[in-house]
């Protein structure tokens, strides 16, 4: 059973267009996590999200936590090729727990 | 300030036999935790350490084994070796661990190849 479902998995979009992923659970965290790992690397911190409703940018990207502290999405405007890799989010709870994760290519 | 070490980058096994695999966590953190990380199954949690104790424990067999050393870098040993265990291994260290609710910080990871 996976604790942080994401959607959509796959994700191929034109340079230039804006997406979101999702990032849903049914539990509550205290705090929550964005990564982009590219192949054969490590995930990369983008951002955490900590207080319910909060809303973090960073450049191009728009991260919101949940009222309720159980999902969390990101929003890209206007992609750029440099985007592409996959999005993960994760959790903290006895263990981490991490998303099904959200593979995104953005075509030049 | 230096980021999460994995050692080596790259090892191709024998069915059988057995890897150790390395992880040096950033200065201070004392939390490492593993996971397995393949194209069909996402990242999978294997363990994680804190303050040399296992605190807690995925659901992988008895042939993954992992252990922390005093200055909290970590190692991971795989004992007869399958082909199924071809993997990407990544390491990730944070300052209190899940259980302080702190975010983790990856290294690059372990490509294992068992051929």
């Amino acid at each position: 059973t996976q604790l942080l479902e994401q959607s959509p998995q796959f994700l191929s979009i034109q340079e230039g267009e804006n997406l979101t992923v999702y990032c849903n659970s049914s539990s509550v965290f205290s705090s929550l996590q964005w990564y982009r790992q590219e192949p054969g690397e490590g995930p990369v911190l983008l951002v955490t999200v900590v207080t319910g409703g909060e809303v973090k940018k960073l450049k191009r990207l728009t991260f919101q936590f949940g009222d309720a502290r159980k999902d969390s999405s990101l929003h890209i405007t206007a992609a750029q090729p440099g985007d592409t890799g996959l999005y993960l989010c994760a959790g903290a709870r006895n263990q981490f727990y991490f998303g099904t994760g959200t593979s995104l290519t953005v075509i030049p | 300030k230096a980021g999460v070490t994995q050692t080596p980058r790259y090892l191709i096994k024998t069915r059988g036999q057995q890897v150790t695999l390395s992880c040096s966590p950033i200065s201070g953190h004392r939390s490492v935790s593993w996971y397995q990380q393949t194209p069909g199954q996402g990242l999978q949690f294997l363990f994680e350490y804190f303050s040399e104790t296992q605190r807690n424990k995925g659901n992988f067999p008895g042939r993954f084994s992992g252990r922390q050393f005093s200055n909290s870098r970590s190692e991971m040993n795989v004992s007869t070796l399958e082909l199924g265990d071809s993997a990407l291994y990544l390491c990730a260290s944070s300052f209190l661990g899940s259980a302080g609710g702190n975010e983790a910080f990856f290294g690059q990871g372990t490509r294992l190849t068992v051929v």
